[in-house]
This record gives C-alpha cells, sequence and structure tokens, in this order.
C-alpha cells in the first residue's frame, strides 16, 4: 500500500547513545517533515525538506540532524540521545506546500523513543 | 508567538449526540487551518484545509467552519467509529512550511 513507512516503531536508548530514525515514502512526494510529539503538546516540526538534497530547521532542531539523499527517504539522525528527546516521533510527506488546494500530509505510524 | 488552543480536552458523547469542537487562534495573520484525525498508536490523517473566513468543508458525519479567531469542527449523529483524537494547525504564512499545532481533543463516542 502506498504511503509513509518509519522504522524502527519502538526503540530504548541509553543517554548518550546515537541512532537514526528511517523514513520511507512510495508517493514520489517533494516535501518531507519530521516532528515530534509529547503528551498534551501540539505536534512540534523538527526538521522538513523541500526536495531532494535540501534539508530545513523546523521549530525545535537543536539535538537532530537530518537527511535527504534520496527523494523517498528522509532520515533523522540524534547523536547524543538525551531523556528530553523521549517522544514519539513522526515523519510526514506532502506532493504540495501547505496551503495549496486541499491537500495535507501523509504521515507515517511513528517511532516511540524513549531514552533512559 | 503564534499560539492554537483546542477546547475541550476531552469529550464523550453517546452515539447519535452531536456536538463541536472548537480550535482558536492568535496568529498574525493566518494562511490556512488544517483539520487531522489521529486514532490510538497511529499517525495523524488529513481531513480538511480552511482557507478563509466563512468558509465550510464536509465529510461523512464532518462539518468544519472558519471564522477569523476561531474554527470548529462540527460531528453530526457520531458513532463509535467517529471516536479518534481531532487536531487542528494552522499556516501563518504561504512561505512558511511549520505548521502550529493544537494539543488536540480526545472524542469517545459510545454506543
Amino acid at each position: 500500500n502506498a504511503g509513509v513507512t518509519q522504522t524502527p516503531k519502538f526503540r530504548v536508548l541509553k543517554t548518550g547513545q546515537s541512532m537514526t530514525l528511517l523514513c520511507a515514502q512510495d508517493m514520489n512526494h517533494e516535501y518531507m517533515y519530521w516532528y515530534r510529539q509529547d503528551p498534551g503538546m501540539g505536534l512540534r516540526l523538527i526538521h522538513y525538506s523541500v526536495g531532494e538534497g535540501t534539508t530545513a530547521k523546523g521549530e525545535v532542531p537543536d539535538g537532530y540532524n537530518v537527511s535527504r539523499l534520496k527523494k523517498q527517504n528522509f532520515l533523522l539522525g540524534l547523536e547524543s540521545a538525551a531523556p528530553s528527546q523521549t517522544s514519539v516521533y513522526f515523519c510526514a510527506s506532502s506532493g504540495y506546500p501547505p496551503g495549496q488546494g486541499n491537500y495535507g500530509y501523509t504521515f507515517g505510524s511513528g517511532t516511540r523513543l524513549t531514552v533512559v | 508567538e503564534d499560539q492554537v488552543t483546542q477546547s475541550p480536552e476531552a469529550l464523550r458523547l453517546q452515539e447519535g449526540e452531536s456536538s463541536s469542537l472548537n480550535c482558536s487562534y492568535t496568529v498574525s495573520g493566518l494562511r490556512g487551518l488544517f483539520w487531522y484525525r489521529q486514532d490510538p498508536g497511529k499517525g495523524p490523517e488529513f481531513l480538511f484545509t480552511l482557507y478563509s473566513a466563512g468558509e465550510e468543508k464536509e465529510k461523512e458525519r464532518l462539518k468544519a467552519t472558519l471564522t477569523k479567531k476561531e474554527s470548529f469542527l462540527h460531528i453530526t449523529a457520531p458513532k463509535p467509529e467517529d471516536s479518534a483524537t481531532y487536531l487542528c494547525a494552522v499556516q501563518v504564512s504561504s512561505n512558511d512550511y511549520k505548521l502550529s499545532f493544537g494539543a488536540g481533543t480526545t472524542v469517545t463516542v459510545r454506543a
């Protein structure tokens, strides 16, 4: 089925460890996003990409890095995990930038990350 | 600072009992307002985009409306399958890729 696939679905890290979250979409979308969702708070944008080879900072980029070497993949890296990065991470993609037509983002099912 | 506030935080309804969810925003200039549905353990699913005051969009038992300061999501004669968390988000500028999301309203519909 077409959509956005995130791996892994769950992960527990120790403080200071590093990891990479993978997002893959098969809809040929130009725009891809990484969000984090914490209890009682809205989704917050970490980084985004407007096309292959491009990345940009969002609202809460500190402690994260991203890469988009291929159009279909958007990777989120944590170089040195901290307990404050415990969250659910969502990747999303869209064929248009926000605010065009009646189009929204397609979200993946999320990665639940716990940093101990 | 741009803010999006959703109320109530939680809503429990009997099947068939219509109600409305509120999304109020304080932004410097609204470019678009988005509604999403999120089921437990899943990512949000896009419902509607609204661009100007007075605009309305409908999908099955859901209708979204927009004024200059808030948006409402009306649920008419809800069914148990309408149980979910409903999120709204705003875009401030057409050049801004950041959507500011509210914390959501969790709706539970009892049979």
